[in-house]
């Protein structure tokens, strides 16, 4: 069975700073998707950004970038140049991509992102 | 347009009442989904319908009972519930559930924060 790990319950960063929030994952399958979705205090859960297994460049939207380590099992969101709208709890998704699979996303714990003015 | 809708907001009810939460999404999506989510905890999904037929029900107590009346409408129907029902219930949409790829990523609803006196 999948599981996904993120081993850091919160963190903190200052406004236009960098921070990357880490995300492992175990799996035997070679072909699937990680998402990070961000929900803010508003609740609704957001796609931040996706990465499929097979693409090896590393998935980038705006200030959002991942790093993506197959090998490591490594999954790791940086947020560059933060602003106070990042701040909220940020869950890392894993969720399979061969033929006949389901669409079940498997949550991380997820990590509170704090952001100081 | 990728919006899911959820009412109402807020519910408060009591543990011998009976209530409904509304699900809606207009993106011509065929699965759709519940979960519930604790507050600092991942989503945990509860069912699941793919073309309008219970797909999934993840062992969820039969206090919870869902419905969907048509492709764009999910039910939750609410019945003698416990205090420890008390979260953020969470509905979603995708393309299809039993099947994988890019396009298939599941578009969450802002949710219904449910309180049970």
């Amino acid at each position: 069975a999948q599981t996904v790990t993120q081993s850091q319950p919160e963190m903190s960063v200052q406004e236009a700073e960098t921070v990357t929030l880490s995300c492992t994952y175990d799996t035997s399958e070679s072909d699937y998707y990680l998402f990070w979705y961000k929900q803010p205090p508003s609740r609704q859960m957001i796609l931040v950004i996706r990465q499929e297994a097979y693409k090896q460049q590393n998935a980038t939207e705006n200030r959002f970038s991942v790093n993506f380590q197959k090998a490591a099992k490594s999954f790791s969101l940086k947020i560059s140049d933060s602003q106070l709208g990042d701040a909220a709890m940020y869950f890392c998704a894993y969720r399979t991509n061969y033929g006949g699979a389901t669409n079940k996303l498997i949550f991380g714990t997820g990590t509170l992102l704090a952001v100081q003015p | 347009d990728t919006e899911v809708t959820q009412t109402p907001k807020h519910l408060v009810m009591g543990m011998t009442n009976k209530k409904s939460l509304k699900c809606e999404q207009h993106m011509g999506h065929r699965a759709m989904y519940w979960y519930k989510q604790k507050a600092k905890k991942p989503p945990e999904l509860m069912f699941v319908y793919s073309y309008e037929k219970l797909s999934i029900n993840e062992s969820v107590p039969s206090r919870f009972s869902p419905e969907c009346p048509n492709s764009s409408l999910l039910n939750l129907h609410l019945h003698a519930l416990q205090p420890e029902d008390s979260a953020l219930y969470l509905c979603a949409s995708s393309q299809d559930y039993f099947t994988s790829g890019e396009r298939y990523e599941q578009y969450f609803g802002p949710g219904t924060r449910l309180t049970v006196t």
